[in-house]
């Protein structure tokens, strides 16, 4: 079962635009994490934010976490690209056997 | 450092035959996990090892799956016999250790195609 579920599936924009990009779940979290995944290859980590904080800095991309709503968001500024691939939310709910969830992803296209 | 390396990279067999995947995870990454990815989809967790252990194996097809993970280093994924919804990636990935703090870090994948 998918617990993440991302909004929009799909987003193109241009070269130099921002992209956001949203992830809402069910249950209690500790953590929520965001990967990508170019075309043909593996998962690669972006950025996790812990259920106490609500806002997570990395270069270019910018993190929020509304625990009240259940909601994520990612924003990816002045994209690139580069930026094309797939994105993915993955929460960690809370429990002693709890696993990380991925969502089905959201497609981002950058054109150049 | 090397990443997570996994064998083969693409495989196409026939149904009901069997197929292997092998994977090796980072050096001193002792949570070693398989994901399936259908088309479309998030990675779904097959297995969890902790070390040799497995400590998740609850979404993984017990009637036709397996996997080992001896010495609590490298570990084989096994399907056998192959359906055509098996069609899919199959990720292995590592961390640190189980803790949900930790990144997750997965290989290139393999992909199978079943006709």
């Amino acid at each position: 079962s998918q617990q993440g579920e991302e909004d929009p599936q799909a987003l193109s924009i241009q070269e130099g635009e921002n992209a956001t990009m949203n992830c809402s779940y069910k249950t209690s979290i500790n953590n929520l994490q965001w990967y990508r995944q170019n075309s043909g290859r593996g998962l690669v980590h972006l950025i996790l934010i812990r259920s106490n904080e609500r806002e997570k800095h990395s270069g270019r991309l910018r993190v929020t976490l509304d625990t009240s709503k259940k909601s994520s968001s990612l924003l990816i500024t002045a994209s690139r690209a580069a930026d094309t691939a797939s994105y993915f939310c993955a929460t960690a709910p809370r429990g002693a056997n709890s696993k990380l969830t991925f969502g089905k992803g959201i497609t981002l296209s950058v054109r150049p | 450092e090397a990443g997570v390396v996994q064998s083969p990279r693409y495989k196409i067999i026939e149904k009901k035959q069997p197929v292997a995947f092998w994977c090796n995870p980072i050096s001193g990454h002792n949570t070693l996990y398989w994901y399936r990815q259908n088309l479309g989809q998030g990675p779904e967790l097959l297995i969890r090892y902790e070390n040799e252990e497995a400590v998740d194996d609850s979404q993984l097809p017990k009637d036709r799956f397996s996997a080992e993970r001896l010495k609590g280093v490298d570990s084989t994924l096994k399907i056998q016999p192959a359906e055509l919804g098996d069609s899919a990636v199959y990720l292995c990935a590592s961390s640190s250790h189980q803790g949900l703090g930790n990144t997750i870090y997965f290989g290139e994948g393999s992909w199978l195609t079943v006709v």
